[in-house]
């Protein structure tokens, strides 16, 4: 059962473009979570996901970030219009139902500049 | 509202010394509480778990009600332990974890 898959595991972009950060679960995980790491900070929490549905995403910013599961493929965090302020680690993390603890993925590391 | 809180950001220790890493938290139900650790530049992963009263790679936590704690602790550290440890509290309500800020455990040789 190959772990949480992130890709790119590096992305660069400069201001202004869009940033796709795909995800793909573990095997028999239909949630999903993303997360965001700042240097010097602890993990943020962003969305949470099941399969087509948000189901939380009080911790995503209200204009540039969204985040899809679809039925099919992986889960991508979507962001527009990078600024350099969104250079962070994100990671994901799925979890399988009825259970709380979660596995991570190795983390996308978007740089803006 | 639930909130886990790790007072320090920076643990330095030396090798063969007993390390503590402390981990409070605030809920009003019955929590599940994990330790999750992030060795430089990997993934997090789960260590362990209140549940499971498990012994991993040395570390033990155990869940004090009455305190509110769920403190991580080894009795002689190991320089392969420095990383960033982070606690986390779920309740049965909710599947997003609360975690805490992190603490930064530094080995020195």
């Amino acid at each position: 059962n190959a772990g949480v898959m992130q890709n790119p595991r590096h992305l660069v972009r400069r201001r202004g473009q869009e940033a796709r950060l795909r995800c793909s679960p573990m095997k028999g995980h239909s949630h999903v979570y993303w997360y965001r790491q700042l240097p010097e900070e602890g993990l943020k929490f962003m969305v949470y996901l099941q399969k087509e549905n948000i189901i939380d995403e009080s911790g995503m910013p209200k204009e540039r970030f969204s985040a899809e599961f679809p039925k099919e493929g992986p889960s991508i965090l979507r962001i527009q219009q990078v600024v350099r302020g969104d250079s962070a680690a994100y990671f994901c993390a799925s979890s399988p139902p009825g259970h709380h603890e979660q596995y991570f993925g190795p983390g996308t590391r978007l740089t803006v500049t | 509202a639930q909130r886990v809180t790790q007072p320090e950001k920076l643990l330095s220790v030396f090798k063969g010394a007993p390390v503590e890493l402390k981990c409070n938290y605030s809920y009003s139900g019955s929590p599940e509480l994990f330790w999750y650790v992030q060795y430089s530049r990997q993934r997090l992963q789960l260590l362990l778990r209140h549940i499971s009263r498990e012994s991993i790679k040395g570390f033990t936590a155990d869940l004090n009600k009455g305190e509110t704690s769920f403190h991580l602790k080894k009795p002689f550290a190991q320089e392969e332990d420095s990383a960033m440890y982070y606690c986390a509290l779920a309740s049965g309500g909710s599947y997003i974890p609360t975690f805490g800020r992190g603490t930064s455990l530094i080995v020195h040789p």
